[in-house]
């Protein structure tokens, strides 16, 4: 695709909810990346792919947050329960392999009520 | 651990004003080191990077960063702002052991009056 492509845009859930957020990374590229940005902060980490295994799970904040990727192309993060604290815009981010600039999408912004 | 520091969290700049935006980064290895910036309502997008080589990197829009490795700082700068330079700009720093992941500072709001 021309660009990384996520979707919803923006989500609504009641607190306790399960939600699903998908990332459309550019074709080709193995890397790819989820990242969080609460209001008013910088980048959070989250999750890194290359290919379809997750290497560093590092950042996910709890085991309520988890990640897949398959066919080396899409991923979904799905966080279960949600709670208010959620609230944030979730960023995917690709990149081929070997070259080291991260392409992003537009986020999709998650409101917990 | 690695991390990012901007230390500017808000600027505000007259239109032809000179620009500086400070980062410092730890990290005990190579970095790529990276400047992007969201303009409202847009997603992120690269301004420049730095790999090796040349330690003063021109990007987009004329701006440009200069890596310093004895203090580790990665500062970007553009001699004269426009008012389409409002926008909120990220230092980053990408390991090249391990993960690959980037680590982004906290972010810098710059606000460019007509």
């Amino acid at each position: 695709g021309a660009g990384v492509s996520q979707s919803p845009s923006n989500k609504v859930t009641e607190k306790g909810k399960d939600v699903e957020l998908r990332c459309d990374p550019i074709s080709g590229h193995t890397a790819l990346y989820w990242y969080r940005q609460r209001l008013g902060q910088g980048l959070e980490f989250l999750i890194y792919f290359q290919g379809n295994s997750a290497p560093d799970k590092s950042g996910l904040p709890s085991d309520r947050f988890s990640a897949e990727r398959t066919g080396e192309s899409v991923s979904t993060l799905t966080i279960q329960r949600t709670q208010q604290e959620d609230s944030a815009v979730y960023l995917c981010a690709s990149s081929l392999i070997d070259n080291t600039e991260a392409f992003f999408g537009q986020g999709t912004r998650l409101t917990v009520v | 651990a690695q991390s990012v520091s901007q230390h500017n969290h808000h600027v505000i700049l007259s239109e032809a004003a000179s620009l500086e935006l400070g980062c410092n980064y730890s990290y005990g290895g190579t970095v790529n080191l990276f400047w992007y910036v969201q303009y409202p309502g847009q997603h992120l997008q690269l301004l420049l990077k730095y790999f090796s080589g040349d330690p003063l990197v021109k990007g987009i829009k004329g701006f440009e960063a200069e890596f310093i490795k004895s203090k580790f700082s990665f500062n970007l700068r553009k001699p004269s702002v426009q008012w389409s330079d409002t926008a909120e700009y990220f230092c980053a720093l990408r390991t090249t052991s391990g993960t690959y992941k980037y680590i982004f500072g906290t972010g810098t709001r710059l606000k460019v009056l007509a």
